[in-house]
């Protein structure tokens, strides 16, 4: 699977919108860009995940450049509650499936 | 709530002793991953069944053995126990479809001391 960089650290103020990047340089035509998050120690919770189009849905939005290198995980209006550790993944659809953690991006939002 | 269940929710055991997890996957999810996380290794992926057998494996120790029965709740079963087993271990659930997405369980914490 690509390997995935996100900057270790964010800060955001609460009501304002979150903006994580993620780069992913050496994704391949088949593999989905998944984004999860994980508070405090609560097992991983799933976003949104694309291909190659901008996504939405009722948590975020997620924004995939065209040559599909990067891509930016939105939350529109961060509350406290989104404070949390987010994690950028590329999967490929190969049989197994399985997920490649990396460090992720802590997001702290305060008020 | 993900609709994954784990139990117990915390294990403390001691060294050499032998332990098992337990999950429940999401109803109608045939696949089940096991994850570990500490501290110092971060979320690692363990292994995969999928309707009763084993798809895929990561860096799951020979201790360390997983099974999934006919109702599809799966066992993680940890033997010869050490310090460094000290994590918490998750289990997901997925169909088997390249865009299935994985929902994860809330997690067993395992202290061994």
């Amino acid at each position: 699977d690509a390997k995935t960089t996100q900057p270790p650290s964010m800060d955001c103020a609460e009501g304002r919108a979150a903006n994580l990047p993620c780069n992913h340089s050496t994704i391949s035509g088949n593999e989905y860009v998944y984004w999860y998050r994980q508070i405090h120690s609560q097992g991983p919770q799933y976003i949104i995940h694309g291909l190659k189009n901008n996504e939405t849905n009722e948590m975020a939005s997620l924004i995939i450049t065209e040559d599909r290198k990067s891509s930016t995980l939105i939350l529109p209006h961060a509350t406290l509650r989104d404070t949390a550790v987010y994690y950028c993944i590329v999967r490929s659809n190969n049989a197994g499936n399985m997920l490649t953690f990396g460090g992720g991006t802590r997001l702290m939002v305060k008020p | 709530d993900s609709g994954v269940t784990q139990t117990p929710k915390h294990l403390i055991t001691a060294t050499g002793q032998r332990v098992t997890l337990r999950c429940s996957p999401r109803s109608g999810d045939l696949s089940v991953y096991w994850y570990q996380q500490s501290l110092d290794q971060g979320l690692q992926f363990l292994i995969q069944y999928y309707n009763g057998e084993e798809r895929a494996k990561g860096n799951i120790l020979e201790r360390f053995s997983a099974q999934q029965f006919p109702d599809l709740h799966s066992e993680l079963n940890l033997s010869s126990l050490e310090l460094g087993d000290s994590a918490l271990y998750f289990c997901a659930s997925s169909g088997l479809g390249a865009t299935d997405t994985q929902y994860f369980g809330p997690g067993t914490r395992l202290t061994v001391l």
